[in-house]
């Protein structure tokens, strides 16, 4: 079934630990994203690549960091994880840059 | 600054009509999106308006006003599955999504 997958689901991290969130789309799409969604605020844009190869930095990209080796995965990874990176991170993915994106099921990151 | 205004929370009836309103100041436009998220789920894809007007599908439209940088959301013939955020996203000059806390609609039998 064609879509996005994220892994872990959720996960409670120590502080100070580095944690990469993995994203695989099968759809082919260009252009990936992700979003951190905090209670009562608006889903916020961290990094995106526009397509393979290629990454650029979104509203909040401090403390995280993506690669796009390849068109169908976009890692996020977190080099020392702090309590304010508590959150849900969502990754998404679209045709093109101006096309719908879609979004995959989640990751609920818990940092102690 | 870029700006998304929605209200933040709504009630309705089940059976009756709704409209979400949305007023956005963006870097540039290129089209606005609404997006449906259920709690604890992801957002998922409703409409999509770039030229001035209605667009209607099924149960749902969504309106556009590229001179008043106002959309709303109509949802009709209400269901208790329809209890769920609704996001309002413009598109901007960088063609970067631009996302709004999302109104919280209630949905009472």
């Amino acid at each position: 079934i064609a879509g996005i997958t994220q892994a872990p689901t959720s996960q409670i991290l120590a502080a100070g630990r580095r944690m990469t969130l993995r994203c695989t789309q099968d759809m082919r799409h260009n252009a990936m994203y992700w979003y951190r969604q905090d209670l009562g605020l608006g889903l916020r844009l961290i990094h995106y690549s526009n397509t393979a190869g290629t990454t650029g930095k979104g509203e909040v990209p401090d403390g995280y960091s993506v690669s796009r080796a390849n068109t169908d995965d976009f890692p996020l990874t977190l080099a020392s994880a702090v309590p304010s990176q508590t959150s849900v991170y969502f990754c998404a993915s679209s045709e093109t840059a101006e096309e719908t994106q879609y979004f995959g099921p989640g990751t609920r990151l818990l940092v102690l | 600054g870029q700006n998304i205004d929605q209200p933040t929370e709504m009630t309705a009836t089940e059976g009756a009509i709704v409209q979400i309103n949305c007023t956005y100041q963006t870097s540039g436009f290129n089209g606005l999106f609404w997006y449906q998220q259920h709690a604890g789920e992801a957002p998922t894809f409703l409409s999509y308006n770039v030229l001035d007007g209605l667009e209607e599908k099924g149960r749902f439209s969504s309106f556009l006003s590229r001179s008043k940088g106002y959309s709303y959301l109509l949802l009709k013939e209400l269901q208790m599955k329809d209890s769920a955020s609704y996001l309002c996203a413009p598109l901007d000059s960088n063609y970067q999504l631009i996302w709004g806390a999302g109104t919280k609609l209630i949905i009472k039998p």
